[in-house]
């Protein structure tokens, strides 16, 4: 079965970068998708494809992928980035597809 | 701009059969390679997909929750919908239905419902 890894928690001072990882055994030949959760809020999609990222979402966040890890990357944090955030990849020997997820404090 | 909405019960028994449905509006459910699916989040907890339709023809599910559940798809609607059979409260989650392409990203999502399941 094919494992997402990602760190429980993250924190960050406003205005700082923010680095979310995703760890998987050669995630890097895989497409990774990441989203972004708000406390009582349905997952919005920020990532897509390693790097893509949908129009509305700014260009604050970034996704690279290589080896074993996929990272999102959310520069110049807001206080409003403050969320849990979910990596996902499609793997035919897994039924969990999304990461444990990790909850980003902005300090 | 695509929406989804879920409706079903709020409160269930033990045992009871869940029964969701999700309507699409804004696009049609039959148009573009798009798989539409249902991914639940219990109370705290991370997601955890259930499964997605493509077609009559073509469902996939969670290994996991294979033999409980069963997505099926109504074009005339514009909805699809998820079965899940002899609920227990393990079973307690918001249940969201979301769009995506293949092995793409779920691009829309619905804005979720809460089912207890509770004697």
């Amino acid at each position: 079965s094919y494992v997402l890894t990602q760190p429980p928690s993250v924190s960050v001072a406003p205005g700082q970068t923010a680095r979310i990882t995703c760890g998987g055994n050669n995630i890097g030949t895989k497409s990774v998708h990441w989203y972004q959760q708000r406390p009582g809020q349905a997952p919005v999609l920020v990532v897509y494809d390693d790097s893509d990222r949908p129009s509305e979402i700014p260009e604050r966040f970034s996704g690279s992928n290589s080896g074993n890890t996929a990272t999102l990357t959310i520069s110049r944090v807001e206080a409003g980035d403050e969320a849990d955030y979910y990596c996902q990849v499609w793997d035919t020997s897994s039924d969990h597809p999304f990461g444990g997820g990790t909850k980003l404090t902005v300090l | 701009q695509l929406q989804l909405q879920e409706s079903g019960p709020g409160l269930m028994k033990p045992s009871e059969t869940l029964s969701l449905t999700c309507t699409v509006s804004g696009g049609s459910i039959s148009s573009g390679n798009f798989y539409w699916g249902w991914i639940r989040q219990p109370p705290g907890k991370g997601l955890e997909w259930i499964g997605s339709v493509y077609d009559r023809e073509s469902t996939y599910y969670s290994p996991s929750l294979k033999r409980r559940v069963t997505i099926s798809i109504d074009t005339s609607k514009n909805q699809f919908s998820l079965k899940l059979s002899s609920v227990t409260a393990a079973d307690t989650a918001i249940y969201y239905c979301a769009r995506h392409i293949g092995i793409g990203a779920f691009d829309y999502w619905g804005q979720g419902t809460l089912v207890t399941v509770s004697s």
